[in-house]
């Protein structure tokens, strides 16, 4: 079975600091990963994607993979209290139409 | 990306009545899904809605229940049958514009059920 473990939280971080989410997989076939938002009472958006170990950076978003260790992570710079929200870890199987969710994150910034 | 509409947003029903919900895509998508999330909780897949055929279901829930329909690639119906207080959840309808790429979400739909 298929697990993706993140933190419920809440993680409580001031403005102007960085976020740090973290998510555990335990499909080692997993090659595709996704972060989401979710807003109080929104649906989920598309905030990264990586498919390679190391960085991606896009903007104040840093996603980190790391494949041997079946960890990826989301880190947040310059956090905003707009950035309070659920943050959904989603790794997918090659092959796979279908990603799994985790739990999510609740982040929460404050000024 | 894809703008994917949802009707209706809300709704209370009395139990043992049924709900369908709509979703509409303004694009042809290769793939489309159907979630359910309750409260507090992550995103659980119902199924796979497959155009021209019947769909897929995950473990867990089956057709009697959740019947769906797929009649082209830019529509799909999500029905909640015989409905109970433990189906009060969000449901939510999802694309994949493109093989391959990742999903997005509707807005989803709030049923109430009393």
């Amino acid at each position: 079975q298929k697990e993706v473990e993140q933190n419920s939280g809440p993680l409580s971080v001031p403005e102007g600091a960085i976020a740090s989410l973290n998510c555990t997989y335990s499909d080692r076939g997993s090659q595709s990963f996704f972060w989401y938002r979710q807003y109080s009472g929104k649906s989920p958006e598309l905030i990264m994607s990586i498919y390679s170990n190391g960085d991606k950076e896009d903007g104040r978003f840093t996603a980190q993979l790391n494949k041997a260790s079946q960890y990826v992570s989301l880190l947040i710079r310059d956090s905003q209290p707009s950035d309070s929200a659920t943050y959904l870890c989603a790794p997918r199987t090659g092959g796979s139409y279908i990603p799994t969710f985790g739990r999510g994150t609740s982040l929460i910034v404050h000024p | 990306s894809a703008v994917i509409s949802q009707k209706p947003s809300r709704d209370i029903c009395q139990r043992g009545t049924s709900l369908t919900i709509q979703c509409q895509v303004d694009s042809q998508v290769t793939m489309m899904f159907w979630y359910r999330q309750q409260p507090g909780q992550s995103l659980t897949l119902i199924a796979t809605a497959n155009q021209g055929s019947e769909a897929t279901y995950e473990s867990g829930f089956v057709i009697d229940k959740f019947p769906i329909s797929r009649p082209n690639l830019t529509f799909s119906t999500l029905t909640v049958s015989n409905m109970s207080p433990e189906d009060s959840s969000i449901y939510l309808c999802s694309v994949e514009v493109r093989t391959g790429e990742t999903q997005y979400f509707g807005p989803g739909t709030r049923l109430l059920v009393l």
